[in-house]
C-alpha cells in the first residue's frame, strides 16, 4: 500500500474487555514497530519486530500485552482484559532496512483506543 | 538509557515570525535524532535527521536543525512559519544496536495570524 495502515481508527471498549488492533505496514518493510501515545506523555516504545520474530519486546507495559506478525505483513496488537490506563492511542511504524536504528520509521495514523 | 526534553510544551508564534523549538536529549554515545510532526489526526511524519557529518541539517517544509554536542541539543528552526505548520513536533532519539525510538514528551506550535 501506499502507506502504513491500521485498523481500527477508533475503539470504545469496557473495562475488563480484549482488543485487537491491526497494523499493515507498507509492503515490503520487514521492520515492524508498535508505539503507544497517551495524553502529555510522548510516544512509548511498546514492540519491534523484525519479520516475524519480535527480538525487542521490553516496552510491552504488562502480560496483558501481546502481539503478533504474521508472514513478514500484518501484526496484531492485543490487549486483554483492557484497563482504563490503557486508554491510549497504539502507533505503528514500519520501515524497509534490517531495523537498523537510522532506517526511517514511517508511521501509521493510529488506533485511538478508549476504555470505559 | 537514553531520554529526550523538550522543554516547551506549547509555543506560539505569529505568522511569518522565525521558529525555534528546543530538544535536549542524554545519551553517552553518538545519537541518531530526528524531529517528527504530527498534524491533527494524522500520523507522525519525518521532517529531518542527524546521524553523522554536517551539523546542520535540512529538512522537509523548509525546517532545519543543528546539532551541538556541547550542548545536548538538536533545536529545530524555520526562518518564516506558516500557519499550516500548526502541529505537534516531537524530536527523537536512536542508536546503534537500539530499533526503537524514544520520543520527547512534544512541543504543540500554535501560529496566530
Amino acid at each position: 500500500g501506499a502507506g502504513v495502515s491500521q485498523s481500527p481508527s477508533n475503539k470504545v471498549t469496557e473495562k475488563g474487555k480484549d482488543v485487537e488492533l491491526r497494523c499493515d505496514p507498507i509492503s515490503g518493510h520487514t521492520a515492524l514497530y508498535w508505539y503507544r501515545q497517551s495524553l502529555g506523555q510522548g510516544l512509548e516504545f511498546l514492540i519491534y519486530f523484525q519479520g516475524n520474530s519480535a527480538p525487542d519486546k521490553s516496552g510491552l507495559p504488562s502480560d496483558r500485552f501481546s502481539a503478533e506478525r504474521t508472514g513478514g505483513s500484518v501484526s496484531t496488537l492485543t490487549i486483554q482484559r483492557t484497563q482504563q490506563e490503557d486508554s491510549a492511542v497504539y502507533l505503528c511504524a514500519s520501515s524497509g532496512g534490517a531495523g537498523r536504528s537510522t532506517d526511517t520509521q514511517y508511521f501509521g495514523p493510529g488506533t485511538r483506543l478508549t476504555v470505559l | 538509557a537514553q531520554s529526550v526534553t523538550q522543554p516547551d510544551i506549547h509555543i506560539t508564534v505569529s505568522e511569518g515570525a522565525s521558529l525555534e523549538l528546543r530538544c535536549n536529549y542524554s545519551y553517552g554515545a553518538t545519537p541518531y535524532l530526528f524531529w517528527y510532526v504530527q498534524s491533527p489526526g494524522q500520523g507522525l511524519q519525518l521532517l529531518l535527521k542527524y546521524f553523522s557529518g554536517d551539523t546542520l541539517v535540512q529538512g522537509i517544509k523548509g525546517f532545519e536543525a543543528e546539532f551541538k554536542r556541547s550542548q545536548s541539543s538538536f533545536n529545530l528552526r524555520k526562518p518564516s512559519v506558516h500557519w499550516s505548520d500548526a502541529a505537534e513536533y516531537f524530536c527523537a532519539v536512536g542508536s546503534t544496536g537500539f530499533q526503537k525510538l524514544v520520543f520527547g514528551t512534544g512541543t504543540r506550535l500554535l501560529v496566530s495570524p
